[in-house]
């Protein structure tokens, strides 16, 4: 089954620029999706198809996605976006939706 | 307001039973796809199930293959998911989710808990 890789934490100082990153064999070939989780809250959707932002969601969130990495980059980083993230794609080989393991994103 | 709401979770004993209920309101229901997936405490995110528009085709993650039904009635703008046979694993809060193209979830529910224990 598709794996893909996050690393478990990234530290980063406020008004910096937070990269996070998610691995998986041949990633660029397909819609990568990231969701912001804090803490007792359901995920919310922050970008879609590897670099689209939905409404609501401020342009300091963008996304990159190229062969075996697909890349959360926030700009300006603020307290409030200290939370879990998550990377998702959709395995069209066997219909499953797969996770990445999550990064936890500490605002210093 | 485009609204996903979550319940049946609770206490279940190893190898009991339970059905969860998500309610849809906002949207034109029966024009999407719908999912179910959840979190064990402390844990990541887990896919548990598709099913398309009409029902005529769901997909499950293999660990719970054989045990867990998702289903839907559009009349009611409601989604399910029968689980049977629950193991302490299956412990974990529930989301009801509605997908876009590529499967990229756009509205959550508030997720329901489901414990598994004796």
């Amino acid at each position: 089954s598709y794996v893909l890789t996050q690393p478990p934490s990234v530290s980063v100082a406020p008004g910096k620029t937070a990269r996070i990153t998610c691995g998986g064999n041949y990633i660029g070939t397909t819609s990568v999706h990231w969701y912001q989780q804090k803490p007792g809250q359901a995920p919310v959707l922050v970008i879609y198809y590897d670099s689209d932002r939905p409404s609501g969601i401020p342009e300091r969130f963008s996304g990159s996605n190229s062969g075996n990495t697909a890349t959360l980059t926030i700009s300006r980083v603020e307290a409030g976006d200290e939370a879990d993230y998550y990377c998702q794609v959709w395995d069209t080989t066997s219909d499953h939706v797969v996770f990445g393991g999550g990064t936890k994103l500490t605002v210093l | 307001e485009v609204q996903l709401v979550e319940s049946g979770g609770g206490l279940v004993q190893p190898g009991g039973s339970l059905r969860l209920s998500c309610a849809a309101s906002g949207f034109t229901f029966s024009s999407y796809w719908m999912s179910w997936v959840r979190q064990a405490p402390g844990k990541g995110l887990e896919w548990v199930a598709n099913i398309k528009q009409d029902g005529s085709e769901k997909y499950y993650v293999d660990s719970v293959k054989g045990r867990f039904t998702i289903s839907r009635d559009n009349a009611k703008n409601s989604l399910y998911l029968q689980m049977n046979s629950l193991r302490a694993e299956d412990t974990a809060v529930y989301y009801c989710a509605r997908p876009l193209a590529a499967i990229a979830f756009d509205i959550w529910g508030q997720g329901t808990m489901v414990t598994v224990s004796s």
